[in-house]
């Protein structure tokens, strides 16, 4: 699977919108796009996933660009409890080879 | 959303004894997981299973072994502990619906080996 490349930390006011980028520059064509999220002391919650289309859910929009290169995760009112680490990762679904790489992902936190 | 419980939350045991972490799932998934996750620090993954039966190491050696008996359950067993294993041990499940794999993850035990 494609590795990912994410700015370490990054800080954002509450109440505006937090905009987390994702690098995938070797992904492949049928590798999914997925973001988790892993608040402190608990396990991983997914986010959202995509694969070339942008996507909305009731928790995030995911950007995707046209190349599938890179990609932006939006929180559009982000809130304290938005405050977690970010994982962006890309996988092909389903093969058995490769297991989902979690990496050192973006700390986000959310400013009051 | 799958449902997916680990015990205990929280463990603390002395050195040499042996422990199960549990996890089980009610969604009926065939693959689930095992991830070691320091503080602050990457998920590492140490075991998978594909379905009943199936058990696989993971990308970081572990001392802990699993079995798959049940497709709901896929508990994780150490026969020594020793102060090294202090660490999260992170459960979790995935499906596979419509070309799009998923995983969700239980809330963790802390194990503290003293």
């Amino acid at each position: 699977d494609a590795k990912t490349t994410q700015p370490t930390s990054m800080d954002c006011a509450e109440g505006r919108a937090a905009n987390l980028p994702c690098n995938h520059s070797t992904i492949s064509g049928n590798e999914y796009v997925y973001w988790y999220r892993q608040i402190h002391s608990q396990g991983p919650q997914y986010i959202i996933h995509g694969l070339k289309n942008n996507e909305t859910n009731e928790m995030a929009s995911l950007i995707i660009t046209e190349d599938r290169k890179s990609s932006t995760l939006i929180l559009p009112h982000a809130t304290l409890r938005d405050t977690a680490v970010y994982y962006c990762i890309v996988r092909v679904a389903g093969y058995t080879g490769n297991q989902f790489y979690f990496g050192t992902g973006t700390s986000l936190t959310v400013i009051p | 959303e799958a449902d997916i419980y680990q015990t205990p939350r929280y463990l603390v045991i002395g050195t040499g004894k042996k422990i199960t972490l549990e996890c089980s799932q009610t969604m009926g998934h065939d693959k689930m997981y095992w991830y070691q996750q320091d503080p602050g620090m990457e998920l590492h993954l140490i075991h998978y299973s594909y379905g009943v039966n199936s058990t696989e190491k993971g990308d970081l050696s572990s001392e802990s072994t699993v079995s798959r008996i049940r497709t709901e359950h896929f508990p994780l067993t150490l026969e020594s502990a020793r102060p090294s294993h202090t660490s999260q041990y992170l459960c979790a499940s995935s499906e596979v619906l419509g070309g799009k794999e998923t995983q969700y993850f239980g809330p963790g035990t802390r194990l503290l080996v003293l």
